[in-house]
């Protein structure tokens, strides 16, 4: 069964500074690959995603992600945060005989102004 | 948003009550699915529909039986619950399997 890792489980930054959340999963065939992002108060949204092609994508509000296959990683990034990107973020899988998503426990990432 | 929704967005009940929590998603999409999110835990996948046929069931109590009467409609019929069945409960769709999926708000359910 898929499995998926999100080591960072509470993460404090300061703005502006650099943004790195792992993602870990154990599936080793093909796979899709997904970051969500909820905000305060709010639903689950589609942060970016990962299907087939360049392995390094961009998503909405400046983040982007690589997936590397040699190390079952897709670990999501962000050169300079803001206070607005305080958020729980959770890294997502497809594949591996589910048709559903296996999800990480997410990280909450808190913001400091 | 307003893609999908779900009602209600917060639920009491006791142990011996029967409630449903109702999904509905405005997207064309033709698949749905529910989830659970407790405390601490990673989201969890419960069941998957297709074309309004079920195609997955992760292995969820009875006490949990959803329906999917059309492809815009899912619905998650409770019953006999306990309190660790406490959780946010999110409904999702995807315009087919293995497409991507948008969320719902979520129903909170706490059970008594």
């Amino acid at each position: 069964a898929q499995s998926v890792s999100q080591h960072n489980h509470h993460v404090i930054l300061s703005e502006a500074a650099s943004l790195e959340l792992g993602c870990n999963y154990s599936y080793g065939g093909t796979v899709n690959l997904f970051w969500y992002v909820q905000y305060p108060g709010q639903h689950l949204q589609l942060l970016l995603k990962y299907f087939s092609g360049d392995p390094l994508v961009k998503g909405i509000k400046g983040f982007e992600a690589e997936f590397i296959k040699s190390k079952f990683s897709f670990n999501l990034r962000k050169p300079s945060v803001q206070w607005s990107d305080t958020a729980e973020y959770f890294c997502a899988v497809e594949g591996g005989g589910a048709d559903g998503l296996t999800f990480g426990k997410g990280t909450h990432l808190i913001i400091q102004p | 948003e307003t893609g999908v929704t779900q009602t209600p967005r917060h639920l009491v009940m006791g142990m011996t009550n029967k409630k449903s929590l109702k999904c509905e998603q405005h997207l064309g999409h033709n698949a749905m699915y529910w989830y659970k999110q407790s405390a601490k835990k990673p989201l969890e996948l419960m069941f998957v529909y297709s074309l309004e046929e079920r195609v997955e069931n992760n292995s969820v109590p009875s006490r949990f039986s959803p329906e999917c009467p059309n492809s815009s409609h899912l619905f998650l019929h409770l019953h006999t619950l306990q309190p660790e069945d406490s959780a946010l409960y999110l409904c999702a769709s995807s315009q087919d399997r293995g497409d991507t999926q948008y969320f719902g708000p979520g129903t909170r359910l706490t059970v008594l």
